[in-house]
């Protein structure tokens, strides 16, 4: 089966422009995850799609950091405008079931993005 | 809330050896499950092994295994026989049930297999 697809691979960008990531999760999988990774730090959790719905975006900065999942499939994430802090790799991950103990998340290759 | 802490930033083991990376967890659900992931260089996070906290069985899969000790709140990741492909960084991972429940990681072993 094909893996969750995401672009671009790597971004660079100056502080306070704008820059958007995109995601296609494995198909039939119903649960869409943004995670951020820092370097030398673990994935954190950013937002939690269920179908085209958002189960969990406690964690999302959401001044400067919006998400959506159009008809349930493919996922942007976008930042505007960017800070250097947000330099990091963004995770897209997709999983069959919601908070099922078993359905492990299948990750992308990220997007690494610079902000200088 | 849950966490989960990995004491061990890096670790070196010898090629064909086993090597064990920690993790410790704490929760107050009595529903839990626990995974490790690892992340190669080129950034992909890598599903390897699962455990739930009613599964009575450690975990395995080919050469990992997943020591399970639930008084402790340890479930430690044995990897047997050490490849070179096997280094890379080393997360553990937990989710609580619920419909809204996240998976949340560790800060990461880096292993490191030598000749």
């Amino acid at each position: 089966e094909a893996g969750v697809a995401q672009s671009p691979r790597y971004k660079i960008i100056e502080k306070r422009q704008s820059v958007a990531f995109w995601c296609n999760p494995i198909s039939g999988h119903a649960t869409l995850y943004w995670y951020q990774q820092i370097l030398g730090q673990g994935p954190k959790l950013l937002i939690q799609f269920q179908n085209n719905g958002v189960v969990d975006d406690s964690q999302l900065p959401k001044d400067r950091f919006s998400a959506e999942r159009l008809k349930g499939v493919d996922s942007t994430l976008k930042i505007q405008p960017a800070k250097l802090e947000d330099s990091a790799v963004y995770l897209c991950a997709s999983s069959l079931g919601s908070g099922t103990l078993d359905s492990p998340l299948h990750f992308g290759n990220g997007t690494r993005l610079t902000v200088t | 809330a849950q966490k989960i802490t990995q004491t061990q930033p890096g670790m070196f083991v010898q090629e064909k050896e086993a090597v064990t990376l920690d993790c410790t967890y704490d929760t107050s659900d009595p529903s839990y499950g626990l995974f490790w992931y690892k992340q190669p260089s080129s950034g992909e996070m890598i599903f390897l092994i699962y455990q739930g906290s009613y599964d009575q069985q450690n975990a395995t899969e080919g050469r990992y295994s997943l020591n399970f000790q639930k008084a402790r709140k340890s479930a430690n990741l044995v990897i047997s026989a050490s490849q070179l492909g096997d280094s890379a960084m080393y997360f553990c991972a937990m989710i609580l049930t619920g419909t809204a429940s996240k998976l949340t990681f560790g800060t990461g072993t880096r292993l490191q297999v030598t000749l």
